[in-house]
């Protein structure tokens, strides 16, 4: 398995412009989280889904975030307009859960947005 | 609220020396605890998982500790090498309704000198 894909690996954009990051979980997987991570705040979650339902999505900043699971192998985040204060690392992962077990999260090597 | 604190922030020493991470929780109900090492542009990769009933458990260089008493669990490296240089977060999920939402800690940063 190639692991957890995310695109683009590096998104430089304008103030005001807006931004789609890409994920594809790995197969099999039924939990699909998406996280920020900044010097200042560490890893901090945005949104998890289980079986492509959004669960909590309590992390989410702003109405600007918003995050779609069109199917098993597809997530998007999309934030618009984008703000400089956006300009982060944005990590995608992956786990499969059962009632006897559940795998570590399985982490995409991540997106670094910067906003100017 | 559920909250992972982790100790020492940063970290550094010399190849070949052994080190301690440490990690408290608060997080209710316990499941697991994991230690995840992340790399410089990179994302995280899992360690080793401890649960309730487990004390202790190695891999390789990599010992973890869990006091599930005190909440606390520790990640010792032994005969650090270069390649240890890397930010260590201690993640502690709960299971609440049957999932495994995780909490993460700040992570570690360690860094190994020759």
């Amino acid at each position: 398995d190639a692991g957890v894909i995310q695109s683009p690996r590096h998104e430089v954009t304008e103030m005001g412009q807006e931004v789609t990051l890409r994920c594809k979980p790995i197969s099999g997987h039924d939990y699909l989280f998406w996280y920020r991570q900044t010097m200042m705040r560490g890893l901090e979650l945005l949104i998890y889904f289980n079986n492509n339902v959004p669960i909590d999505d309590s992390g989410m900043p702003e109405d600007r975030f918003s995050a779609k699971m069109p199917n098993a192998s597809f997530s998007t985040l999309k934030i618009q307009p984008s703000e400089p204060r956006d300009s982060a690392v944005y990590f995608c992962a992956s786990s499969y859960q059962s009632q006897r077990y559940n795998s570590p999260l399985h982490f995409g090597n991540g997106t670094r947005l910067t906003v100017t | 609220k559920n909250q992972v604190e982790q100790s020492p922030q940063s970290l550094i020493i010399l190849e070949g020396k052994n080190c301690t991470l440490q990690c408290n929780y608060t997080v209710s109900p316990f499941s697991n605890l994991r230690w995840y090492k992340q790399d410089t542009g990179r994302g995280p990769v899992s360690l080793t998982i401890m649960t309730f009933s487990e004390n202790t458990k190695s891999n390789g260089r990599y010992t973890a500790t869990l006091d599930a008493d005190t909440k606390q669990s520790s990640l010792h490296i032994t005969a650090s090498q270069l390649s240890d240089s890397a930010s260590y977060i201690c993640v502690v999920s709960d299971g609440r309704g049957g999932s495994y939402i995780p909490t993460f800690g700040r992570g570690t940063s360690l860094i190994v000198h020759p």
